[in-house]
């Protein structure tokens, strides 16, 4: 089945530092991957997303490759802000059809936290 | 255009009770999927709504249940509660279940089962 490993956290960064969280996956298919973002007390925001191999999702600063060569899209900002403090997720769907209709699999989130 | 809403935000059942949660997709949005997000389990999928038929179901027991109505909109309904069922509920739209269509999530139910 599919399955999505995030680097454990939590990560603590001062502002203007650079950030990676590291993510993997197995899927059948061709899967999409997905970086979503959950502030307290909110719902997930998609942030950026690769629906294909060397697809490189970008948004708010942050970005992430998909690389079919080592399963893994991991997200990368260059200078974080106290604003992006958050709950991050990698995700994947696929089209492997029956099962993965409508399905997202998630990885375990990855907690960040910016310091002034 | 309006997002993705859920009613209602906040919960407090007891254990045995059953609980309904709505859920309102973005307009023209015809799937809708449901989530349940735990610190232990992390984001768990529940089941997927299409056309008022029920693609895709995770693995939860019988108790889980749902259903779409002609007009998209979604509700899901937990017999029997159990303290483990708390957690928050979460709701997502998408214009159809391609793969390549993102899901918008809703804020989310939160479940407390005392």
């Amino acid at each position: 089945g599919n399955s999505v490993t995030q680097m454990e956290g939590p990560v603590t960064l001062s502002e203007e530092a650079f950030l990676t969280i590291n993510c993997t996956y197995t899927a059948t298919g061709y899967p999409s991957l997905f970086w979503y973002v959950q502030y307290p007390g909110e719902g997930l925001q998609l942030l950026l997303k690769a629906t294909k191999a060397d697809d490189k999702g970008s948004n708010k600063g942050f970005e992430a490759t998909y690389r079919k060569e080592t399963t893994s899209f991991h997200l990368e900002k260059g200078s974080v802000q106290v604003s992006d403090s958050a709950v991050y997720f990698c995700a994947l769907t696929s089209n492997a059809g029956g099962t993965s209709y409508g399905k997202l699999t998630f990885g375990q989130g990855t907690i960040l936290t910016v310091h002034p | 255009k309006a997002g993705v809403t859920q009613t209602p935000r906040y919960l407090i059942k007891t254990r045995g009770q059953q609980v309904t949660l709505s859920c309102s997709p973005i307009s023209g949005h015809r799937s809708v999927s449901w989530y349940q997000q735990t610190p232990g389990q992390g984001l768990q999928f529940l089941f997927e709504y299409f056309s008022e038929t029920q693609r895709n179901k995770g693995n939860f027991p019988g108790r889980f249940s749902g259903r779409q109505f002609s007009n998209s909109r979604s509700e899901m309904n937990v017999s029997t509660l159990e303290l483990g069922d708390s957690a928050l509920y979460l709701c997502a739209s998408s214009l159809e279940a391609s793969p390549y269509n993102e899901q918008f999530f809703g804020p989310g139910t939160r479940l407390t089962v005392l």
